[in-house]
């Protein structure tokens, strides 16, 4: 079991130009999750898909961000365009989706816009 | 909504010092409670967790036990070791189905031989 796996580790990138994080989910879970980390706010939670379908995106800050799961191994967070306050530790998580189960976290993707 | 509170951190231990963590939190009904730690640079790992009042979840010489009345889950350890640091996230799980998770801030514990 490899494990969430995201990509890339670290992104630096200029404000105003797009960025995209990928993650690919332990096979078999069907469920997915993206969370930011900061200091000031912790740990939020953006949007979770249930099979590839969103369930539930009011945690997305603004229009700029957006996120996919085409197929039930790969999801993508984009932002477009960045700024600097959306520098984070974004994080993908997986489930199986059944009650009380576990949810298994990548080790993250660190942004950093300048 | 449903929310965790966890104390301030950070908790500063010498090695084999008695550890414990408080959170507190607010939900309607009766949500599951779980524990989760983040090593330096890694993602979130699930510690222990507990799915009704009274229930004690273990694992690793951590415990910590729901407590309905106090609307509590204090994560303890007897004896803490250096390996122990980390940050300990509260967090519990609402009943849409899907396993979302409201975290608390996290408490970062340091450990010193």
């Amino acid at each position: 079991d490899a494990g969430v796996i995201q990509s890339p580790r670290h992104e630096v990138t200029e404000m105003g130009q797009e960025v995209t994080l990928r993650c690919k989910p332990i096979s078999g879970h069907n469920s997915l999750f993206w969370y930011r980390q900061t200091m000031m706010r912790g740990l939020e939670l953006l949007i979770y898909f249930n099979n590839n379908v969103p369930i539930d995106d009011s945690g997305m800050p603004e229009d700029r961000f957006s996120a996919k799961m085409p197929n039930a191994s790969f999801s993508t967070l984009k932002i477009q365009p960045s700024e600097p306050r959306d520098s984070a530790v974004y994080f993908c998580a997986s489930s199986t989706g059944t009650y009380n189960s576990p949810l298994h976290f990548g080790n993250g993707t660190r942004l950093t816009v300048t | 909504g449903d929310s965790v509170t966890q104390m301030e951190g950070p908790v500063t231990l010498s090695e084999e010092a008695f550890l414990t963590i408080n959170c507190t939190y607010t939900a309607t009904g009766y949500p599951s409670l779980f524990w989760y730690v983040q090593y330096p640079g890694e993602g979130l790992q699930l510690l222990l967790k507990a799915t009704k009042a009274d229930d004690k979840g273990s694992n690793k010489g951590f415990e910590a036990t729901y407590r309905k009345e106090t609307t509590s889950f204090h994560l303890e350890k007897g004896s803490v070791q250096v390996s122990d640091s980390a940050v300990y996230f509260c967090a519990l799980s609402d009943f849409t189905g899907f396993q979302k998770l409201v975290f608390g801030t996290g408490t970062r514990l340091l450990v010193s031989p």
